[in-house]
């Protein structure tokens, strides 16, 4: 069964260093996520993307974050300047075109800064 | 804007115990409803899903919800629960928008099942 993939599952960086987390999602599905739970925390969107651009984003994804979809495969998150509060799981999802509310989860990059 | 509401933090149970995990949602416009499970260091897997239609729905594993339009609620349950049920579960909302639909999450629900 097809399914999201994610690297690397665990990511450990200083304080205000770059990084970059990578997705794989489903090789037919168009629409692409990514969502963040602190420790403890209810899971939260970040952004949403489609045909080549940011669809939708919440509050929290400020200048600080981007996305890319560098190739037709790979879905980035990058975290310039990284921060202490930075540090949570952060998932990635996605969506086929047809059946675009059922989205499919990887299993997830915990991202700890020190 | 939209909100989901899971009362309980923690629900412990025996296991072959029935269980119910309670979501409340809030919404101005119509919206889809999902039940997600996240096993131990995994991540979130669709347990059911509700678009339209049967209020009654059934998902994977055994587990059914209700949609409740009057009480604003997708309460989750199932008959009789395994120990391998042991895991968080979340409930989230969508607005139907015919592209890219955010999830809006609850703060989860931890299951228990002991012996």
């Amino acid at each position: 069964e097809p399914e999201v993939t994610q690297t690397p599952s665990h990511q450990v960086t200083q304080m205000g260093q770059e990084v970059i987390l990578r997705c794989v999602p489903i090789s037919n599905h168009l629409y692409f996520y990514w969502y963040r739970q602190i420790l403890g925390q209810k899971v939260e969107f970040l952004v949403s993307f489609y045909n080549n651009e940011i669809s939708e984003k919440s509050e929290i994804f400020d200048d600080q974050f981007s996305v890319e979809r560098p190739d037709g495969s790979n879905f980035t998150l990058k975290i310039r300047s990284t921060k202490l509060e930075d540090s949570a799981m952060y998932f990635c999802a996605s969506s086929e075109a047809v059946r675009s509310y059922e989205q499919y989860f990887g299993p997830g990059t915990r991202l700890t800064v020190t | 804007a939209q909100s989901v509401t899971q009362l309980d933090s923690q629900v412990p149970v025996f296991e072959e115990a029935p269980v119910e995990l309670r979501c409340n949602y809030s919404s101005s416009v119509s919206v889809y409803l999902f039940w997600y499970v996240q096993y131990p260091n995994q991540g979130l897997q669709l347990l059911l899903k509700y678009l339209s239609g049967s209020t009654l729905v059934k998902g994977i594993n055994g587990f059914e919800a209700e949609f409740n339009k009057s009480q604003t609620s997708f309460h989750l349950r199932k008959p009789s629960v395994h120990i391998s049920d042991t895991a968080e579960y979340f409930c989230a909302v969508s607005v139907p928008t015919g592209t890219a639909s955010k999830l809006t999450f609850g703060t989860g629900t931890r299951l228990q099942v002991t012996l």
